[in-house]
């Protein structure tokens, strides 16, 4: 099976900053990736699919890039309502398995 | 509006079952794809089992051949069926719905979750 995983594992920023997720996946999955954000307490999120698409209702400051194995979650400029863990997860085909998640918090 | 309602979670000891059950609205269910995901207390989330619209299903290696899935399209509900627990089984259950448009197992609508524990 795909194995996925994300770094870093968490990272803490200021308020304004470009932070950047990496996600990678043991063999190439094109790009069929997707990325989620879960608040403490709550659901998880759909943000990005297709590696790049921003789900409608998505703030246009997150961006999605990459295929093959490697991608990249970006918030170009972090906002305190972004404090959560992001997850990436491949759909290629089964196992639709999520990385570990990165936890995302402001300095 | 889309809404999915899971119930069925309890607290089981080890060895046991439970049936876990997801109750849809909203949509056309029969025609979507829908998941299981669970989520261990503190940490991150384990895709578990998909059931496609035509039935074919899927499981992650560490429920497969404990765990089964199913659909009542009749009834607008999804199944888990959930044998030979273990501790490690413990988690929330998230029932989730395959993306309103585009044909691929991601998820655009989730449930709230139901607790399941295992413990002696």
């Amino acid at each position: 099976d795909i194995q996925m995983t994300q770094s870093p594992s968490s990272l803490s920023a200021s308020v304004g900053d470009r932070v950047t997720i990496t996600c990678r996946a043991s063999q190439g999955i094109s790009s069929s990736l997707a990325w989620y954000q879960q608040k403490p307490g709550k659901v998880p999120k759909l943000l990005i699919y297709a590696a790049s698409t921003l789900q409608s209702g998505v703030p246009s400051r997150f961006s999605g890039s990459g295929s093959g194995t490697d991608f990249t979650l970006t918030i170009s400029s972090l906002q305190p309502e972004d404090v959560a863990a992001y997850y990436c997860q491949k759909y290629h085909s089964a196992p639709f398995t999520f990385g570990p998640g990165t936890k995302v918090d402001i300095k | 509006e889309v809404q999915l309602l899971e119930s069925g979670g309890d607290l089981v000891q080890p060895g046991g079952s439970l049936r876990l059950s997801c109750a849809v609205s909203g949509f056309t269910f029969s025609n979507y794809a829908m998941s299981w995901v669970r989520q261990a207390p503190g940490k991150g989330l384990e895709w578990v089992s998909a059931i496609f619209a035509s039935g074919a299903s899927y499981y992650a290696d560490s429920v497969k051949g404990r765990f089964t899935i199913s659909r009542d399209n009749s009834k607008n509900t999804l199944y888990l069926q959930m044998n030979s627990l273990r501790v490690e089984d413990t988690a929330v259950y998230y029932c989730a719905k395959r993306h309103t448009t585009v044909t691929a197992n991601f998820f655009d609508d989730w449930g709230q979750g139901t607790l399941v524990t295992v413990s002696s």
